[in-house]
């Protein structure tokens, strides 16, 4: 069975940072690529970044472009966000996804883990 | 940045049918999925590809695609239909993946 565990979320200052695992079993981790989508409370979900299944190539969205550093451990079978700079813009529950082979949706989502950023 | 556009709101009474458009420039290129999310929940795919419905998505669900325009029609609602419903795709060069902003499906 094909499971995905966010973790890391928290209360967390303005400017401050914070990083969220996932932990995923069930698959071979390492065949695919996997993607960070949030949702900010009672607003829509919002695709935040994508890495390869290698962790070679990398994309984020412009809202958090410069910010968040996505990474990868095949190893240890578990994904990583970096989130740096926050601002309150970024509370948000945040989902780990794994995308779907050689199309762009995501077959599977974590429960996700609740980052508030707040003073 | 790249944007799909969906309606905030559709009301149907039970048993009618229900349409929820989403619409983007890279549309024609790009496949758009559907999504259902219930309050507190993970979302759950229910139509990929434009128009295939995965294993376990009820027949009633079903996709269409014209031109810059997706839709996800759900005939016969059922009260359980209930729910958020996401559009997705990717944008024109297929890097970036994106969501509409959501439509509310109410069950009158």
């Amino acid at each position: 069975e094909v499971q995905l565990v966010e973790s890391g979320g928290g209360l967390v200052q303005p400017g401050g940072s914070l990083r969220l695992s996932c932990a995923a079993s069930g698959f071979t981790f390492s065949s695919y690529e996997m993607n960070w989508v949030r949702q900010a409370p009672g607003k829509g979900l919002e695709w935040v970044s994508y890495i390869s299944s290698s962790g070679s190539t990398i994309y984020y969205a412009d809202s958090v472009k410069g910010r968040f550093t996505i990474s990868r451990d095949n190893a240890k079978n578990s994904l990583y966000l970096q989130m740096n700079s926050l601002r309150a813009e970024d509370t948000a529950v945040y989902y780990c996804a794994r995308k779907y082979r050689n199309l762009y949706y995501f077959d599977y989502w974590g429960q996700g883990t609740l980052v508030t950023v707040s003073s | 940045s790249y944007e799909l556009t969906q309606p905030p709101s559709v009301s149907v009474s039970p048993g009618q049918t229900a349409r929820i458009t989403c619409s983007g420039d890279a549309l024609p290129k790009q496949y758009a999925y559907w999504y259902q999310q219930k309050p507190g929940q993970a979302p759950v795919l229910v139509i990929y590809k434009d128009s295939e419905r995965p294993s376990g998505i009820p027949e009633r669900f079903s996709g269409s695609s014209s031109g810059t325009t997706v839709t996800l029609t759900i005939s016969g609602v059922q009260a359980e239909d209930e729910a958020d419903y996401y559009c997705q795709s990717a944008d024109s060069s297929g890097t970036h993946g994106v969501f509409g902003g959501g439509t509310k499906l109410t069950v009158l």
